[in-house]
């Protein structure tokens, strides 16, 4: 079965270092997404992108991160300057297109581990 | 704006029986999709069932059903004869289905133990 894949599974960045976690969606799915979860707590929306532009964001994608599809099938989330407070797991997960998909449940990695120090 | 409330921070069960894990959703959409994931301790989100707001019939997925009470805005997830690997976190999830692709939105979660 088909899988969304995440690199790193763990990244060790210090306070202020630039990261770029990286995500392989289903070929055939067509919106992106990047969730974060700090330690057992909550899985937090961050941002979803389609057709080469975000779609959606919450109030914690602020300037620090951006999203980019550089090529075909990668899907990328860079921090540019991180933060504590950034430590957590990174979800990327994707979803099919087309109307009749509405209903179609987010399929997730495995998250990248974030530790910022 | 939607959100997801579930109440049982942790809930203990022993093999075999069942167990319901409750979910509590609000969100002024008309047609929205209702979901569960489970999150074992090794970290990946599995997704388990799906409800629509316009289904007519409880959805089910093997040992998983859902039992879902629109007027109550409750869409809570019945495990039937837990097994030790039922032992994980639980996810009550929502989403807009007015257009395609709107994000999940998680509720806070419910660790489940599943005792021999």
């Amino acid at each position: 079965e088909p899988e969304v894949t995440q690199t790193p599974s763990h990244q060790v960045t210090q306070m202020g270092q630039e990261v770029i976690l990286r995500c392989v969606p289903i070929s055939n799915h067509l919106y992106f997404y990047w969730y974060r979860q700090i330690l057992g707590q909550k899985v937090e929306f961050l941002v979803s992108f389609y057709n080469n532009e975000i779609s959606e964001k919450s109030e914690i994608f602020d300037d620090q991160f951006s999203v980019e599809r550089p090529d075909g099938s990668n899907f990328t989330l860079k921090i540019r300057s991180t933060k504590l407070e950034d430590s957590a797991m990174y979800f990327c997960a994707s979803s099919r297109g087309g109307r009749s998909s509405y209903n179609s449940p987010l399929h997730f990695g495995n998250g990248t581990r974030l530790t910022v120090t | 704006a939607q959100k997801i409330t579930q109440t049982q921070p942790g809930m203990f069960v022993q093999e075999k029986e069942a167990v319901t894990l409750d979910c509590t959703y609000d969100t002024s959409d008309q047609s929205y999709g209702l979901f569960w994931y489970k999150q074992p301790s090794s970290g990946e989100m599995i997704f388990l069932i799906y409800q629509g707001s316009y289904d007519e019939q409880n959805a089910t997925e093997g040992r998983y059903s859902l039992n879902f009470q629109k007027a109550r805005k409750s869409a809570n997830l019945v495990i039937s004869a837990s097994q030790l690997g039922d032992s994980a976190m639980y996810f009550c999830a929502m989403r807009d289905l007015n257009q395609a692709g709107t994000a999940l939105i998680f509720g806070k979660g419910t660790t489940l133990s599943v005792s021999s």
